[in-house]
């Protein structure tokens, strides 16, 4: 199975400063079809997990800008630019390069 | 507008039954693939099973197979989990999921608001 490592668990910022959450997978996600399948997902108190971007750097409609994805391989950001109250909760990535599916720990972000 | 509504919490014995449902809106489910989510109280989330989109293949955690088989009916647009020999480790927050279209889960886009199944004499 791939494993997914987030650092860090949790992360304090300041509102209007950048967030940045790092996931690496135990192996490759680049896809035989020359896709990596690398997601992340959102998840606020109390909701269910919401699709935030896609194949590593896909946002998805409705997603603001201020959210970006980047990476490749086995090593991928999240990256915040100005983080605002309603970002508060934990991310998650996915891969879906492979069977099992599997996800990052979580990482919380919190507001300092 | 995409939607996925699902059937109300439960309580289930150790060793019992239970069947899941996940009524789609908005798409048709035969058009997409889609997945079972599951989350443990206060955990983070666990991939459970996946169908593609014309149904034809199926996968499953290795902690369900066996136990849990997941279909889906046309002609009520809706998915179903259903799972069997029911263990208190399976008591969790069931999300079904969307995936891509045409395709095998190549990402989960719309979720639904979830399913909590309690295992518990």
């Amino acid at each position: 199975d791939i494993v997914m490592t987030q650092t860090p668990l949790s992360s304090p910022v300041t509102l209007g400063q950048p967030a940045s959450i790092s996931c690496r997978s135990s192996q490759s996600l680049v896809h035989s079809d020359g896709n990596t399948y690398l997601s992340w997902l959102q998840q606020r108190p109390g909701q269910p997990p919401r699709l935030l971007v896609e194949r590593i750097s896909n946002r998805f409609s409705g997603v603001p800008d201020r959210f970006s994805g980047s990476g490749a391989g086995t090593d991928f950001t999240l990256k915040i630019s100005r983080v605002e109250a309603e970002d508060v909760g934990v991310y998650y990535c996915m891969q879906a390069t492979q069977f099992p599916r599997t996800f990052g720990q979580g990482t919380k972000l919190e507001i300092k | 507008e995409v939607q996925l509504v699902q059937s109300g919490g439960v309580v289930v014995q150790p060793g019992g039954s239970l069947r899941l449902s996940c009524a789609a809106s908005g798409f048709t489910l035969d058009d997409y693939a889609m997945y079972w989510v599951r989350q443990a109280p206060g955990k983070g989330l666990e991939w459970v099973s996946l169908i593609n989109w014309h149904g034809g293949s199926t996968y499953y955690a290795d902690s369900v197979k066996g136990r849990f088989t997941i279909s889906r009916d046309s002609s009520k647009n809706s998915l179903y989990l259903q799972m069997s020999s029911l263990r208190a480790e399976d008591t969790a927050l069931y999300y079904c999921a969307r995936g891509d279209y045409g395709g095998w889960g190549a990402h989960a886009d719309y979720w639904g608001q979830g399913t909590l199944v309690t295992v518990s004499s």
